[in-house]
Order: C-alpha cells, then structure tokens, then sequence
C-alpha cells in the first residue's frame, strides 16, 4: 500500500531556533495534509497542499509541496513552547477515499 | 458543538474479552474511520465507513468488526482481546469521502490495555 517516510523521528531545539520535518513519498500524491498532536492529545488538521509547488503559510508554520509532488515539508520559524508536539504528514491511500496514510511522524521538543 | 466523541477513555481488558469502543459525530458527517496509535508507528487505518450501511477494512483489521447503521455511530468491536491490542484507537470523521477540502476530524482517543 502506499506509504510515505517521515524524518527526523526527533527532533530537540531551543526556543527561537527552526525546526523542520519533511515526508517523501516514492509515488505521485494527489495531495498531502498535515497534522499535529500535542502530548496527550489527538491529531488537529493542520493545512492541506494541492498543487505542485504549493506553498502555504500559517503565521510562523510554512508548508510546501514539491514540484514532483513526491514529497512536503513543515518549516517552523523561531520556534516557541506551543509548537511542542509531534507532527504527521498524511496521503490518501491507492484506491481512493479518504483514507489516508500518516507518516511516522516528528516529534518536536523545546526547550526554554 | 461536541464535534467526535471517544468512550471510554481508558479501558483495561484481559486476554480473551471482548467489548465496544464507541464513537460518535454530531457534524452530519459521512466518513468515518478507526485509526490505532502505537509508539514509532504512527496511525494504521483499521477500518472505515462512506456512509450508512457501509463498512470496509483498512491496513489493520483484524482481529475488530464495526458497524455503521446510522450516520451517527461507528461503533469498534474487539471480539477477543489480544496483548498486540495494546493502543491508543482514535475515531476520526470528514464531511465526505473524498481527500479532498475534507479534513479528519478526531475524538480525544480511547487508551487501551490488554493484559
């Protein structure tokens, strides 16, 4: 089935610094969506990417697609306590739907 | 606004019972899935509902049943409970069965432990 790679597994910065997770997929994606969790919690929807090249941002969160559409990343600038919490890429599984296929995700941590 | 809602929250079985994880939307959504969580694996799709009256598997089915007889519910039903059931399943819903413009919302998750 389809399956995406998520790196870094961790990561572990001080407040202020970016932070960047990216997810690779070995097939073309229609599209790609992010999610994050904070400890404790449950997946929130973060944004949703489209087009080939897209990029989103949301305050200090940028997204992007890749021209292929094989692979996004999720940049944080000057990272803060509240980014604090792991964050999974997901695609939509072969066959359609809505199913999708999380990646591992990338566990964020910072420190003060 | 309730949006999904997980019970219970907590659960403790023992090897070979059986019970029912609920799950219900308020949002008139059609789609609703079973995702389980487990450390370094990130979310596996268990199963899903397009509708009413409409179930199918996703990657990791066995071992649960569900059903999906009002839009409402979605229930997930562990028939014999197993120790690699050992999870956190969260319940998650989108207005329509297309990936697209349709985000999945999540209930608060149930955490489970088979002993």
């Amino acid at each position: 089935g389809q399956q995406v790679m998520q790196i870094p597994q961790y990561q572990h910065v001080q407040e202020g610094e970016d932070f960047t997770t990216y997810c690779n997929s070995s097939t073309t994606l229609s599209n790609i969506q992010w999610y994050k969790q904070r400890p404790g919690g449950h997946p929130v929807f973060l944004i949703q990417l489209v087009k080939s090249g897209e990029v989103k941002k949301q305050k200090r969160l940028t997204f992007q697609f890749g021209e292929a559409k094989k692979n996004s990343s999720l940049h944080i600038t000057a990272t803060q306590t509240t980014d604090v919490g792991t964050y999974f890429c997901a695609v939509p599984i072969t066959g359609g739907g809505n199913k999708l296929t999380f990646g591992t995700g990338t566990q964020l941590k910072v420190e003060l | 606004n309730a949006g999904v809602t997980q019970t219970p929250k907590f659960q403790v079985l023992k090897t070979g019972q059986s019970m029912t994880l609920q799950c219900a939307q308020d949002m008139n959504h059609e789609y609703m899935s079973w995702y389980r969580q487990d450390p370094g694996m990130g979310l596996r799709l268990i199963h899903y509902s397009v509708g009413a009256g409409i179930t199918d598997q996703g990657e990791v089915p066995n071992g649960y049943n569900v059903s999906r007889s009002t839009t409402e519910d979605f229930p997930l039903r562990l028939l014999s409970a197993a120790p690699s059931q050992t999870s956190v399943y969260f319940c998650a819903s989108s207005y329509s069965g297309d990936s697209y413009n349709s985000p999945l919302h999540f209930g608060n998750g149930t955490r489970l432990t088979v002993t």
